[in-house]
């Protein structure tokens, strides 16, 4: 597609269930990156995959937050056993360059999936 | 420890009236600064990528510097369609982005 594609936009999940968002990035892009957005903040690393692999998941805030990219292109983060903190707007992004950006257009981030968790 | 502090942290222009928003960032070896718009509901959306000292990008209205220290975003006559939260971000020697926490910009006809 010509962008970043998040899905779903909204999701709003009750305390203690298990969720998962999808990110499809930009064709070709090999560099994924997921950050995490409060109210009022910017946003917050969580991970980032060059291919099929977790570069770097030093963000995830604990073990109840997992993500994959089985086969290098669309990516899911799962969050388990939901707590009313993970409420945020989760943001994907993609690069075509492994380990920086496109020095013309950066990273290219999605809308986001708005997590409610009640 | 990486740290990017954005100031203000609102701005209320009115139309025409030129300002500059304040990037101040601290790093370990800075590979690149970013400037991002986010409008409400959406995604950052990419404007500038800055790499050394003395560095400077436009496009419209809109002229990004940078300095060892910090950054700054100048806004030329500024329009009410330039109303945003606009983000900085810095890339050090890992592949995250470090952003700060935006300036919310609002501009009056």
């Amino acid at each position: 597609g010509a962008g970043v594609s998040q899905t779903p936009s909204n999701k709003v999940t009750e305390k203690g269930k298990y969720v998962e968002l999808r990110c499809d990035p930009i064709s070709g892009h090999t560099a994924l990156y997921w950050y995490r957005q409060s109210l009022g903040q910017g946003p917050e690393f969580l991970i980032y995959f060059q291919g099929t692999g977790a570069a770097d998941d030093s963000g995830l805030p604990n073990d109840r937050f997992f993500a994959v990219r089985p086969e290098g292109s669309v990516s899911t983060l799962k969050i388990q056993r939901t707590e009313r903190g993970d409420s945020a707007v989760y943001l994907c992004a993609s690069s075509p360059l492994g380990g920086g950006a496109d020095p013309n257009y950066g990273y290219t981030f999605g809308s986001g999936t708005r997590l409610t968790v009640v | 420890e990486d740290q990017v502090t954005q100031s203000p942290e609102a701005l209320r222009l009115q139309e025409g009236e030129s300002s500059s928003l304040n990037c101040s960032y601290t790093v370990s070896g800075l590979r690149g600064l970013f400037w991002y718009r986010q409008d409400p509901g959406k995604g950052p959306e990419f404007l500038f990528t800055l790499y050394s000292a003395g560095e400077e990008k436009e496009k419209e209205r809109l002229k990004a510097t940078l300095t060892k220290k910090e950054s700054f975003l100048h806004i030329t006559a500024p329009k009410p369609e330039d109303s945003a939260t606009y983000l900085c971000a810095v890339q050090a020697n890992t592949d995250k982005l470090i952003f700060g926490t935006g300036t919310r910009l609002q501009v009056f006809p």
